[in-house]
Parts: structure tokens; sequence; C-alpha cells
């Protein structure tokens, strides 16, 4: 069946380092990817997303390319923040006879100062 | 404008008892869905609905029950909780021609002792 594997954390960078969280996945029919942020407290959010193969998704200086051949969806960012510490989450969207999301377990990100 | 509201935000049980927990939502999604969240397993989905009247079993349906009476609340149940059932919920909307993004509530914590 469809499913995700993320890249495990914790993750601890220190600011203005380069942030690379993986993320694949496993899927009949060309659902869209995700990434979802969650920050303490609060419930996910949407970051960014892409709808088909070689679409780039990008948001606060995150981006992530959907690539078809690796089956891949790895988050980067040039340069994290303290704001950006938070649970970041790889998603598999619905086909279209579908409605189920499947979602990674998540990466924690710590940013120092 | 609140978006997505779950409530209550916190409780604890004891075993064998049960309760209710409420999402509602303003925006006039189609969709609602539960997730429960556990440490190490991402968001895993419980049951969801289409629409009003409408309820489908998700990944972990056992001892949960659901009801979308109106379009706007989604309810879900467990009739005599369990500490398995100790999780944090979280309650998704999404559009029926948009149903790749989905809005999250901010989560209610449940712990079963």
């Amino acid at each position: 069946g469809d499913s995700v594997t993320q890249m495990e954390g914790p993750v601890t960078l220190s600011e203005e380092a380069f942030l690379t969280i993986n993320c694949t996945y496993t899927a009949t029919g060309y659902p869209s990817l995700f990434w979802y942020v969650q920050y303490p407290g609060e419930g996910l959010q949407l970051l960014l997303k892409a709808t088909k193969a070689d679409d780039k998704g990008s948001n606060k200086g995150f981006e992530a390319t959907y690539r078809k051949e690796t089956t891949s969806f790895h988050l980067e960012k040039g340069s994290v923040q303290v704001s950006d510490s938070a649970v970041y989450f790889c998603a598999l969207g619905p086909t279209s006879t579908g409605n189920q999301f499947y979602f990674g377990t998540g990466t924690s990100l710590t940013v120092i100062p | 404008n609140a978006g997505v509201t779950q409530t209550p935000k916190f409780r604890v049980l004891k075993t064998g008892q049960s309760m209710t927990l409420l999402c509602a939502q303003d925006m006039n999604h189609e969709y609602m869905y539960w997730y429960r969240q556990d440490p190490g397993m991402g968001l895993r989905l419980i049951h969801y609905s289409v629409g009003e009247g409408t309820t489908a079993k998700g990944e972990v349906p056992d001892g949960y029950n659901v009801s979308r009476l109106k379009k706007q609340n989604f309810l879900l149940g467990l009739e005599s909780a369990a500490p398995s059932q100790t999780s944090v919920y979280f309650c998704a909307t999404g559009q029926q021609l948009a149903k790749n993004i989905q809005y999250f509530g901010a989560g209610t914590r449940l712990s079963v002792l």
C-alpha cells in the first residue's frame, strides 16, 4: 500500500546551517506530495506542496522537488533560523480514486543560536 | 474566523469511561478527518467523512466511533477508553474540489489511566 518513509530525528542545527530532511514514498497512481510543519502546542500547517513530477514546492525559504524517478520529496532550506524549530511531516495525498493522506513519522528540528 | 476548533483541549479519563471529542469548522468544507498522533508513529487516520451523514474507516478505527450529523461538526467517540488510546487527537478538514490540502485543529491531548 501507499506509505511515506521519513528521515529519523531529532535534528539539531546551528543558525544559518543548511537543512535537508529526507522523504521517500511508495504510491500507486500519481498523488500530490506535501510538507507540513507543527510548532509546539499547535496543529499541523501546510508548508509546501507539489502536485506532479518535477514540480518544486517552495515557501518561507523551504523547497522540495517531486522526484518520480527516485520516489523522493526531500525538504531543504539554505539557512535555518531559530524560528524554524518545529516538527516537519512529509505526506502523501489522496489519488484520484482515494480520500486518504499518509503521513511520515515526523522529524523534530531544533535550531540553536 | 475560527477555522477548525477542537474541544476539549485536554482530558484525563479512567479506563472504561466514555467521552466525545468535538471538531467544529466554519470553512464549509466537505471533508473532515480524525487522526491520532503518537511518538514515533506520525499521524494515523482513525475515521473520516466526505460529507454530512457519511463516515468511513481509516487506518486505526477500532475502539472509536464517529458521527457527522451536521456538515460543520465531526464527533469522535470513545465508548470504553483504554490506556492504548492515550494520544493526541487532531481533526482536519478539506474541500472536495481541493481535497489535497488539509486544515488542522490545535489538537486534544487525552490521557487514559
